[in-house]
């Protein structure tokens, strides 16, 4: 089961949009919605910020949307803000004997 | 609140062993699927192992099938990962994680983390 693909680094400016792509295959990805986006800021552990694709978890902001489409997923932040720079890691269930779970490379978002 | 404080971690040689201990608070472990998920030096995030509630089902990625065995301990509210024949490309962080699994499947808890360090 191979790693999905994000794309190594995105920036943008307060208050612009940025948006990470995570391609994956119909075995991952686009056979199962349970696509979930996690953020990580160095040295520190991942934290959930987008699970079933695109429902949030209690406390994070609406400023982060998730989408799906074939075998693609998408994480957004809106109105971007100075401490959204992190690394963002998608996951996918996989549910193959290989792994039950792939994660992707991972994308750092630097504020400019 | 949900906490999950692993330990265990170390240095050791190529092909020894070490035991991941991590104790759970703050939600009823027994309703919950487990986790163990790593992260090499300067890498992404690499899904370990997994247990349901009961123990009746384990799952493991294939570079640890073999290797890695998961257990609990639900009365002591503790998670485990007994790592054998350790090699130099397990080296990371590993975490423990509360697994949403079942209906919907997604990592919502993380332990701070322990550092495993296999090396001669």
């Amino acid at each position: 089961q191979s790693a999905l693909t994000q794309p190594r680094s995105v920036s943008g400016s307060p208050g612009q949009s940025v948006t990470i792509s995570c391609t994956g295959t119909s075995s991952d990805v686009g056979g199962h919605n349970d696509v979930s986006w996690y953020q990580q800021y160095p040295g520190k552990a991942p934290k959930l910020i987008i699970y079933d694709v695109t429902k949030r978890p209690s406390g994070v902001p609406d400023r982060f949307s998730g989408s799906k489409s074939g075998d693609a997923a998408s994480l957004t932040i809106s109105g971007l803000q100075a401490d959204d720079e992190a690394d963002y890691f998608c996951c996918s269930y996989a549910g193959t004997y290989s792994s039950l779970y792939v994660f992707g490379t991972g994308t750092t978002v630097t504020v400019l | 609140e949900v906490q999950l404080v692993e330990s265990g971690g170390g240095l050791v040689q190529p092909g020894g062993s070490l035991r991941l201990s991590c104790a759970a608070s703050g939600f009823d472990f027994d309703k919950y699927w487990m986790s163990w998920v790593r992260q090499a030096p300067g890498k992404g995030l690499e899904w370990v192992a997994n247990i349901k509630q009961d123990a009746s089902e384990k799952y493991s990625v294939d570079s640890v099938r073999g290797r890695f065995t998961i257990s609990r301990d639900n009365a002591k509210k503790l998670l485990f990962l007994q790592m054998n024949r350790l090699r130099v490309g397990d080296t990371a962080v590993y975490y423990c994680v509360r697994d949403n699994g079942g209906s919907s499947n997604y990592f919502d808890s993380w332990g701070l983390g322990t550092v495993v360090t296999v090396s001669s």
